[in-house]
Protein backbone atom coordinates (compact mmCIF):
# COMPACT_ATOMS: atom_id res chain seq x y z
CA UNK A 1 0.00 0.00 0.00
CA UNK A 2 1.39 3.56 -0.87
CA UNK A 3 1.78 5.86 1.86
CA UNK A 4 2.97 9.31 2.11
CA UNK A 5 3.35 11.01 5.50
CA UNK A 6 4.05 14.53 5.73
CA UNK A 7 5.31 16.13 9.59
CA UNK A 8 7.15 19.28 10.32
CA UNK A 9 4.66 21.73 10.29
CA UNK A 10 3.80 24.39 12.67
CA UNK A 11 3.32 28.06 13.40
CA UNK A 12 6.47 30.34 12.62
CA UNK A 13 7.00 33.87 12.51
CA UNK A 14 7.46 35.53 9.29
CA UNK A 15 11.36 35.21 7.81
CA UNK A 16 11.62 32.23 9.74
CA UNK A 17 12.59 28.66 8.26
CA UNK A 18 10.99 25.25 8.32
CA UNK A 19 11.55 21.93 6.65
CA UNK A 20 9.15 19.60 6.49
CA UNK A 21 9.29 15.99 5.58
CA UNK A 22 7.65 13.32 3.36
CA UNK A 23 8.02 9.40 4.70
CA UNK A 24 7.25 6.94 2.28
CA UNK A 25 6.52 3.43 1.52
CA UNK A 26 4.42 0.74 -0.33
CA UNK A 27 6.63 1.89 -3.62
CA UNK A 28 10.18 1.92 -5.61
CA UNK A 29 10.77 5.93 -4.18
CA UNK A 30 13.58 6.28 -6.31
CA UNK A 31 11.54 5.83 -9.32
CA UNK A 32 9.05 8.55 -8.84
CA UNK A 33 9.03 12.50 -9.12
CA UNK A 34 7.70 13.43 -5.94
CA UNK A 35 5.96 17.50 -5.60
CA UNK A 36 4.44 19.41 -2.94
CA UNK A 37 0.99 21.09 -3.51
CA UNK A 38 -0.10 23.48 -1.04
CA UNK A 39 -3.68 25.03 -0.42
CA UNK A 40 -4.18 28.02 1.79
CA UNK A 41 -7.18 27.62 3.92
CA UNK A 42 -10.27 27.81 2.15
CA UNK A 43 -8.56 28.32 -0.81
CA UNK A 44 -7.67 26.15 -3.84
CA UNK A 45 -4.98 24.24 -4.74
CA UNK A 46 -1.37 25.48 -5.53
CA UNK A 47 1.70 23.58 -7.17
CA UNK A 48 4.36 24.23 -5.21
CA UNK A 49 7.63 22.16 -6.72
CA UNK A 50 9.06 18.95 -7.85
CA UNK A 51 11.84 16.65 -7.79
CA UNK A 52 12.55 14.29 -10.42
CA UNK A 53 14.13 11.07 -9.66
CA UNK A 54 17.96 10.02 -10.57
CA UNK A 55 17.03 8.77 -13.88
CA UNK A 56 15.77 12.32 -14.98
CA UNK A 57 18.59 13.60 -13.00
CA UNK A 58 17.06 14.65 -10.14
CA UNK A 59 15.97 17.85 -11.71
CA UNK A 60 13.69 20.48 -9.59
CA UNK A 61 11.01 22.73 -10.79
CA UNK A 62 9.35 25.61 -8.34
CA UNK A 63 6.43 27.75 -8.60
CA UNK A 64 7.26 31.31 -9.39
CA UNK A 65 6.05 32.36 -5.84
CA UNK A 66 8.49 29.93 -4.41
CA UNK A 67 11.36 30.08 -6.23
CA UNK A 68 14.47 31.20 -4.61
CA UNK A 69 13.13 30.77 -1.22
CA UNK A 70 12.06 26.70 -0.93
CA UNK A 71 13.92 24.47 -2.00
CA UNK A 72 12.70 20.50 -2.37
CA UNK A 73 15.41 17.37 -1.92
CA UNK A 74 15.22 14.05 -1.70
CA UNK A 75 17.07 11.08 0.52
CA UNK A 76 16.31 7.76 -2.07
CA UNK A 77 18.06 5.74 1.00
CA UNK A 78 15.60 7.02 3.52
CA UNK A 79 12.83 7.09 0.75
CA UNK A 80 11.97 10.91 2.05
CA UNK A 81 11.63 13.86 0.07
CA UNK A 82 11.88 17.14 1.73
CA UNK A 83 10.90 20.49 1.42
CA UNK A 84 12.97 23.28 2.64
CA UNK A 85 11.32 26.35 3.18
CA UNK A 86 12.96 29.75 4.11
CA UNK A 87 11.82 33.52 4.41
CA UNK A 88 8.60 32.19 5.17
CA UNK A 89 5.67 34.83 4.42
CA UNK A 90 2.24 35.24 5.95
CA UNK A 91 0.67 34.04 2.32
CA UNK A 92 2.52 30.88 2.96
CA UNK A 93 0.47 30.18 5.05
CA UNK A 94 -1.38 26.85 4.05
CA UNK A 95 -1.43 22.49 4.49
CA UNK A 96 1.25 21.26 2.74
CA UNK A 97 0.96 17.95 0.79
CA UNK A 98 3.62 15.64 -0.40
CA UNK A 99 2.59 14.22 -3.68
CA UNK A 100 3.63 11.19 -5.63
CA UNK A 101 3.87 11.65 -9.70
CA UNK A 102 3.91 8.97 -11.47
CA UNK A 103 4.63 10.80 -15.27
CA UNK A 104 7.45 12.07 -17.00
CA UNK A 105 5.58 13.54 -19.45
CA UNK A 106 2.27 15.20 -18.01
CA UNK A 107 3.18 15.62 -14.30
CA UNK A 108 0.03 14.37 -12.07
CA UNK A 109 -0.22 13.75 -8.76
CA UNK A 110 -2.04 9.87 -8.17
CA UNK A 111 -1.34 9.73 -4.39
CA UNK A 112 -1.22 12.21 -1.89
CA UNK A 113 -0.64 12.39 2.15
CA UNK A 114 -3.09 13.65 4.85
CA UNK A 115 -1.09 17.55 4.83
CA UNK A 116 0.45 19.15 6.98
CA UNK A 117 -0.55 22.73 8.13
CA UNK A 118 2.43 25.31 8.17
CA UNK A 119 0.74 28.96 9.89
CA UNK A 120 2.88 31.74 9.45
CA UNK A 121 2.23 34.42 11.51
CA UNK A 122 3.70 37.54 13.91
CA UNK B 1 1.93 32.11 -16.78
CA UNK B 2 -0.70 29.60 -18.03
CA UNK B 3 -4.74 29.82 -16.52
CA UNK B 4 -7.45 27.62 -16.28
CA UNK B 5 -10.80 28.76 -15.34
CA UNK B 6 -13.48 27.21 -13.67
CA UNK B 7 -17.03 27.78 -12.71
CA UNK B 8 -17.03 27.91 -9.15
CA UNK B 9 -19.72 25.94 -8.45
CA UNK B 10 -22.38 23.42 -9.79
CA UNK B 11 -25.71 22.13 -8.56
CA UNK B 12 -27.97 19.42 -9.44
CA UNK B 13 -30.06 16.56 -7.72
CA UNK B 14 -29.34 13.05 -7.89
CA UNK B 15 -29.51 10.65 -10.53
CA UNK B 16 -28.41 13.98 -13.26
CA UNK B 17 -25.32 14.56 -15.29
CA UNK B 18 -22.74 16.58 -13.83
CA UNK B 19 -20.35 18.36 -16.26
CA UNK B 20 -17.47 20.61 -14.81
CA UNK B 21 -15.49 22.56 -17.31
CA UNK B 22 -12.04 23.80 -17.14
CA UNK B 23 -11.36 26.62 -19.86
CA UNK B 24 -7.76 27.41 -21.08
CA UNK B 25 -6.53 28.49 -24.18
CA UNK B 26 -5.93 25.84 -26.39
CA UNK B 27 -6.19 23.55 -23.66
CA UNK B 28 -6.96 20.60 -26.23
CA UNK B 29 -3.34 21.04 -26.58
CA UNK B 30 -2.16 19.78 -22.58
CA UNK B 31 -3.14 16.80 -20.87
CA UNK B 32 -5.83 17.36 -18.21
CA UNK B 33 -5.97 15.99 -15.01
CA UNK B 34 -8.69 15.58 -12.55
CA UNK B 35 -9.12 15.74 -8.84
CA UNK B 36 -11.46 15.51 -6.36
CA UNK B 37 -11.24 17.06 -2.76
CA UNK B 38 -14.35 16.62 0.14
CA UNK B 39 -14.06 18.57 3.15
CA UNK B 40 -11.24 17.68 5.36
CA UNK B 41 -9.44 14.89 3.28
CA UNK B 42 -6.42 15.27 0.90
CA UNK B 43 -7.57 15.33 -3.20
CA UNK B 44 -8.16 12.08 -4.89
CA UNK B 45 -6.97 11.91 -8.84
CA UNK B 46 -10.29 11.14 -10.08
CA UNK B 47 -9.17 11.29 -13.94
CA UNK B 48 -5.69 11.50 -15.90
CA UNK B 49 -4.43 12.41 -19.41
CA UNK B 50 -7.77 13.73 -19.78
CA UNK B 51 -10.05 10.31 -20.09
CA UNK B 52 -8.33 7.69 -18.00
CA UNK B 53 -9.91 6.65 -14.83
CA UNK B 54 -7.41 5.44 -11.86
CA UNK B 55 -8.61 2.07 -10.66
CA UNK B 56 -11.52 2.21 -7.77
CA UNK B 57 -12.96 5.60 -9.90
CA UNK B 58 -16.57 4.55 -10.74
CA UNK B 59 -17.25 4.21 -14.57
CA UNK B 60 -19.56 7.17 -14.05
CA UNK B 61 -16.59 9.88 -13.96
CA UNK B 62 -15.05 10.45 -17.63
CA UNK B 63 -12.92 13.35 -19.18
CA UNK B 64 -12.89 15.09 -22.59
CA UNK B 65 -10.58 17.80 -23.67
CA UNK B 66 -10.84 19.98 -27.23
CA UNK B 67 -10.63 23.02 -28.17
CA UNK B 68 -10.29 25.63 -25.16
CA UNK B 69 -12.45 23.49 -23.09
CA UNK B 70 -11.46 20.21 -20.97
CA UNK B 71 -14.81 18.64 -19.20
CA UNK B 72 -14.86 16.23 -16.56
CA UNK B 73 -18.97 14.41 -17.00
CA UNK B 74 -20.23 12.82 -13.45
CA UNK B 75 -22.96 10.59 -14.73
CA UNK B 76 -25.80 9.63 -12.33
CA UNK B 77 -24.67 12.05 -9.70
CA UNK B 78 -24.85 10.58 -5.96
CA UNK B 79 -24.83 12.80 -2.72
CA UNK B 80 -21.10 10.86 -2.42
CA UNK B 81 -19.87 13.10 -5.28
CA UNK B 82 -20.77 16.11 -3.72
CA UNK B 83 -16.82 17.67 -3.36
CA UNK B 84 -14.61 20.45 -5.09
CA UNK B 85 -13.13 19.40 -8.33
CA UNK B 86 -10.13 20.74 -9.51
CA UNK B 87 -8.62 20.63 -13.03
CA UNK B 88 -4.84 20.52 -12.93
CA UNK B 89 -2.37 20.59 -16.45
CA UNK B 90 1.70 20.53 -16.71
CA UNK B 91 2.51 23.74 -18.52
CA UNK B 92 5.96 22.74 -20.52
CA UNK B 93 6.63 26.22 -21.54
CA UNK B 94 8.55 28.65 -20.18
CA UNK B 95 7.28 28.30 -17.24
CA UNK B 96 7.42 24.29 -16.59
CA UNK B 97 5.31 24.49 -13.42
CA UNK B 98 1.76 22.67 -12.78
CA UNK B 99 -1.40 24.94 -12.72
CA UNK B 100 -4.32 24.14 -11.01
CA UNK B 101 -8.43 25.97 -11.86
CA UNK B 102 -9.62 27.48 -8.99
CA UNK B 103 -12.09 24.45 -8.24
CA UNK B 104 -15.45 23.50 -9.23
CA UNK B 105 -17.75 22.78 -5.48
CA UNK B 106 -19.87 20.16 -6.58
CA UNK B 107 -23.33 20.19 -4.78
CA UNK B 108 -26.02 17.39 -5.09
CA UNK B 109 -29.21 18.93 -4.08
Amino acid sequence: EVQLVESGGGSVQPGRSLRLSCITSGFTFGDYTMSWVRQAPGKGLEWVGLIRGKTYGETIEYAASVKDRFSISRDDSKNIAYLQMNSLKTEDTAVYYCTRDPSRSSPHFDYWGQGTLVTVSS
Amino acid sequence: SYVLTQPPSVSLAPGETAKITCGGDNIGGYTVHWYQQKPGQAPVLVMYFDSDRPSGIPERFSGSNSGNTATLTISRVEAVDEADYYCQVWDSGSDHAGVFGGGTKLTVL
